[in-house]
């Protein structure tokens, strides 16, 4: 079974500083990797997606993540962080063939803190 | 219009009463997702829409009754509501070819059962 694994709660950085987010997944093929932001009470909005290609990819909001193959990893990062940014952070895998469309699974989410 | 709506933004209800949720896309986008998210958690599946057919359930009880009366629209009918309902309810749109589980989300309606 496919699952992500998000090992930071909770973050706490000063704006301005970069950011690392980590995320790892279990898949048995290559998956459809996403970053979500929530802001409190508000929808996911995502930042970015890795389908194939390119294993740097670039989103909205200055972000990026990387993947990587063998760590089975998809790290979120932005070289400086503002106040706005401050919100929940959850990245997600979905399969990439197959009928089990729909079915993404997420991990359990950063709460990101940012300090003036 | 990449937007997904979702009304109410609120909604407070009594166990005994029957309320609906509403969610609207206009994306041309034939999968629509019902999800439930409580506090400080992620998102849970409850729904699929394929095409204006249920294709998946997540074993929600039957006191949650979807409808999806035509390609931009998906319902969710509560009734019967138990406190431990109280969550956001997201729902979420995507197209049905690959890559089909990229999803856009609405903002949810916050539901509180008293």
């Amino acid at each position: 079974a496919q699952s992500v694994t998000q090992p930071d709660i909770h973050i706490t950085v000063s704006e301005g500083a970069s950011l690392e987010l980590r995320c790892n997944y279990s898949y048995g093929a290559t998956p459809y990797l996403f970053w979500y932001v929530q802001s409190p009470g508000q929808g996911l909005q995502l930042l970015l997606k890795y389908f194939s290609g390119d294993t740097l990819v670039q989103g909205i909001k200055g972000f990026e993540a990387e993947f990587k193959r063998s760590q089975s990893s998809f790290n979120l990062r932005k070289p400086s962080v503002h106040w706005s940014d401050a919100a929940e952070y959850f990245c997600a895998v979905g399969p990439a063939g197959g009928t089990s469309y729909g079915k993404l699974t997420f991990g359990q989410g950063t709460i990101l803190t940012v300090h003036p | 219009d990449t937007e997904v709506t979702q009304t109410p933004k609120h909604l407070v209800m009594g166990m005994t009463n029957k309320k609906s949720l509403k969610c609207e896309q206009h994306m041309g986008h034939r999968a629509m997702y019902w999800y439930k998210q409580k506090a400080k958690k992620p998102p849970e599946l409850m729904f699929v829409y394929s095409y204006e057919k249920l294709s998946i359930n997540e074993s929600v009880p039957s006191r949650f009754s979807p409808e999806c009366p035509n390609s931009s629209l998906l319902n969710l009918h509560l009734h019967a509501l138990q406190p431990e309902d109280s969550a956001l309810y997201l729902c979420a749109s995507s197209q049905l070819q690959l890559p089909y589980n990229e999803q856009f989300f609405g903002p949810g309606t916050r539901l509180t059962v008293l």
